[in-house]
């Protein structure tokens, strides 16, 4: 298994320019969730889902967008970068039983807004 | 609103215990969970406590004490390769499983 797997790694872009963050995982995990997390800070939730076809909004939400269309598959969207977004992003996924709580997260996405 | 309170940093030698704090604040508890974090790297599980109690895994133990709104990480026999943050975090019972609170972190520094 791979795990839960981000691409890229890196990404530089300037203020305005949309991307899309890439998350996949291998373990049909029924969760997922985006976090970022800024230098020095702990990790702040910005959009969670609990099943293909749901999400919702987490702490930090404003400035992005996700969609779940297959349990695998977990993008996050950035509409319209500004340099508040220059952060950390890491990808998690869990399995959805009740008796579960650890979080498997990806390698992470370092984005630079300039 | 959730809120968590750990200490910023703390500094040990090797073979020396170090515990570090978490105080969280939630409308609904469900469970405290802690995460390691290397520098540049991704944070990892390390335990989890819905009960109050001590767990033991290895060198690492967690308490809980749920009517202090309280818990603690041990980390013992202190590596080098322990030097990382340490993050707690909570699981709200009124969420899904996976919306997790995360505290600021502890970054501990372990000194030959």
């Amino acid at each position: 298994n791979a795990g839960v797997t981000q691409t890229p790694k890196f990404q530089v872009l300037k203020t305005g320019q949309s991307m899309t963050l890439q998350c996949a995982q291998d373990m049909n995990h029924e969760y997922m969730s985006w976090y970022r997390q800024d230098p020095g800070m702990g990790l702040r939730l910005i959009h969670y889902s609990v099943g293909a076809g749901i999400t919702d909004q987490g702490e930090v939400p404003n400035g992005y967008n996700v969609s779940r269309s297959t349990t695998e598959d977990f993008p996050l969207r950035l509409l319209s970068a500004a340099p508040s977004q220059t952060s950390v992003y890491f990808c998690a996924s869990s399995s959805g039983r009740m008796s579960s709580y650890e979080q498997y997260f990806g390698p992470g996405t370092r984005l630079t807004v300039t | 609103g959730q809120s968590l309170e750990q200490p910023s940093e703390v500094t040990a030698v090797e073979g020396a215990i170090v515990q570090i704090n978490c105080t969280y604040q939630t409308s609904g508890f469900y469970g405290l969970s802690w995460y390691q974090q290397h520098d540049g790297g991704a944070p990892t599980f390390l335990s989890y406590n819905a009960l109050d109690g001590l767990e033991e895994t290895g060198r690492f133990s967690s308490f809980l004490s749920r009517s202090d709104s309280y818990g603690y990480l041990l980390l013992q026999e202190l590596q080098m390769k322990d030097s990382a943050s340490y993050f707690c975090a909570v699981r709200d019972a009124k969420a899904a499983g996976n919306k997790l609170t995360f505290g600021g972190g502890t970054r501990v520094l372990v000194k030959p």
